[in-house]
């Protein structure tokens, strides 16, 4: 079946350091991907997607690129900010229902 | 856009009491997703409706669990009988009709249910 998995954290990082938090998955189809940001206390909020192969996403300095080759979705960020602080989502959605897979999170801190 | 509004934030019950959570999915969006999130994990499939049809249930989904959506607006997630085990983050999210590629979902802020 159809899985996410992803880097355990917590990950933790100075102020302007790179990241990267590293997912994988496994797909029967040709899954849509996606990273989510959970902040303390509130509901997961999309942060970008890519759709098919070699599509990169991006939003507010993060970026990932759909690698079918690698079956991978890395999320990267040049210069992390204390406010970055949260936990971060991998999740794969298949067709027809748009159904989605999550990975178990990835912490981040970012320290100033 | 209101975003995806789910009551109440947190339920605290005995064991063995029914609740009942409510979602009030994005107005003009078809899909309806329910999740359950424990600590330290990732969202988990319940059940997806596409209007008000219940298309998919996940096998997490035990007969003590229920949902429906009964105009194909707001939607309700019950569970009988609660055990200790139900205690979880239960989270609705929504999404517009398939266009030719998987939409987002847009979730709501969840349910937090504690079981004494």
């Amino acid at each position: 079946g159809d899985s996410v998995t992803q880097m355990e954290g917590p990950v933790t990082l100075s102020e302007e350091a790179f990241l990267t938090i590293n997912c994988t998955y496994t797909a029967t189809g040709y899954p849509s991907l996606f990273w989510y940001v959970q902040y303390p206390g509130e509901g997961l909020q999309l942060l970008l997607k890519a759709t098919k192969a070699d599509d990169k996403g991006s939003n507010k300095g993060f970026e990932a690129t759909y690698r079918k080759e690698t079956t991978s979705f890395h999320l990267e960020k040049g210069s992390v900010q204390v406010s970055d602080s949260a936990v971060y989502f991998c999740a794969l959605s298949d067709r027809p229902f748009n159904k989605f897979y999550f990975g178990s999170g990835t912490k981040l801190n970012v320290k100033p | 856009d209101t975003g995806v509004s789910q009551d109440p934030r947190h339920k605290i019950t005995k064991r063995g009491q029914n609740v009942t959570f409510r979602c009030d999915p994005i107005s003009e969006h078809n899909r309806l997703y329910w999740y359950r999130q424990t600590l330290g994990q990732g969202p988990e499939f319940l059940t997806y409706f596409q209007n008000e049809a219940q298309l998919e249930k996940s096998r997490l989904l035990s007969d003590r669990f229920s949902a429906e959506r009964p105009k194909g607006s707001f939607s309700t997630l019950e569970i009988q009988r609660t055990e200790q085990g139900d205690s979880a983050m239960y989270l609705c999210a929504s999404s517009a009709s398939d266009k030719g590629e998987n939409q987002p979902q847009h979730f709501g802020d969840g349910t937090r249910l504690s079981i004494l």
